[in-house]
């Protein structure tokens, strides 16, 4: 059975310091790794997406690298800011059409 | 707006009443997934329609609950006798036929008093 954690379950940073968050995951029988943000209340919304076959993607001041032989994931967000605040979830498919398998989430406050 | 729609956003209730709540996917998105979230956790899987076939359904969906998607278009979601347990946010995803990525709904935060 796959299970994901992701550590720490909190972090606070000061405005303007890098964010470094961790996933692992137990089944390296992946199809993909999907990263979200969630703000309080709300629903999640898609950050990255990184295929089993990429080592990792990038977008603006997110990159988020894939290690499957070692399974894990991790997430980097340049030059933090307070709007950057939220809880950041990732999430395993086993393959295509399949369910989403999540971690428990790592509630960021990034302090001005 | 294009995006996942879910109704109602709020819904309070008294233990043992039943409740439905409404998905609708983005357009043309053949693949529906519901997701059950409680606070501080993160979301679990509930069940998941390939069009109107319901093709896999969690243990945590207990008989007391029940998912359709009539047509391969909007689903829903009934919980019967609802209990104080089943207080959460529950989410729905939509994705396409050729990816996988899946998009979600604001979702539907449920509490049983």
């Amino acid at each position: 059975k796959q299970e994901v954690t992701q550590i720490p379950a909190a972090l606070s940073v000061p405005e303007g310091e890098n964010l470094v968050l961790n996933c692992s995951f137990t089944d390296s029988a992946i199809y993909n790794l999907q990263w979200f943000r969630q703000d309080p209340g709300k629903g999640l919304t898609s950050l990255l997406l990184i295929q089993s076959s990429q080592r990792e993607q990038t977008s603006g001041r997110l990159n988020a690298s894939l290690d499957k032989s070692s399974g894990r994931s991790t997430l980097y967000i340049a030059a933090s800011q307070p709007g950057d605040s939220a809880t950041y979830l990732c999430a395993v498919i086993r393959a295509a059409g399949n369910k989403l398998t999540f971690g428990g989430g790592t509630r960021v406050l990034v302090k001005p | 707006d294009t995006g996942v729609s879910q109704n109602p956003r709020h819904k309070i209730t008294k233990r043992g009443q039943n409740v439905t709540f409404r998905c609708d996917p983005i357009s043309e998105h053949n693949r529906l997934y519901w997701y059950r979230q409680t606070l501080g956790q993160g979301p679990e899987f509930l069940t998941y329609f390939q069009n109107e076939a319901q093709l896999e359904k969690s243990r945590l969906l207990s008989d007391r609950f029940s998912a359709e998607r009539p047509k391969g278009s909007f689903s829903t979601l009934e919980i019967q006798r609802t209990e104080q347990g089943d207080s959460a946010m529950y989410l729905c995803a939509s994705s396409p036929q050729d990816r996988v990525e899946q998009y979600f709904g604001p979702g539907t935060r449920l509490t049983v008093t």
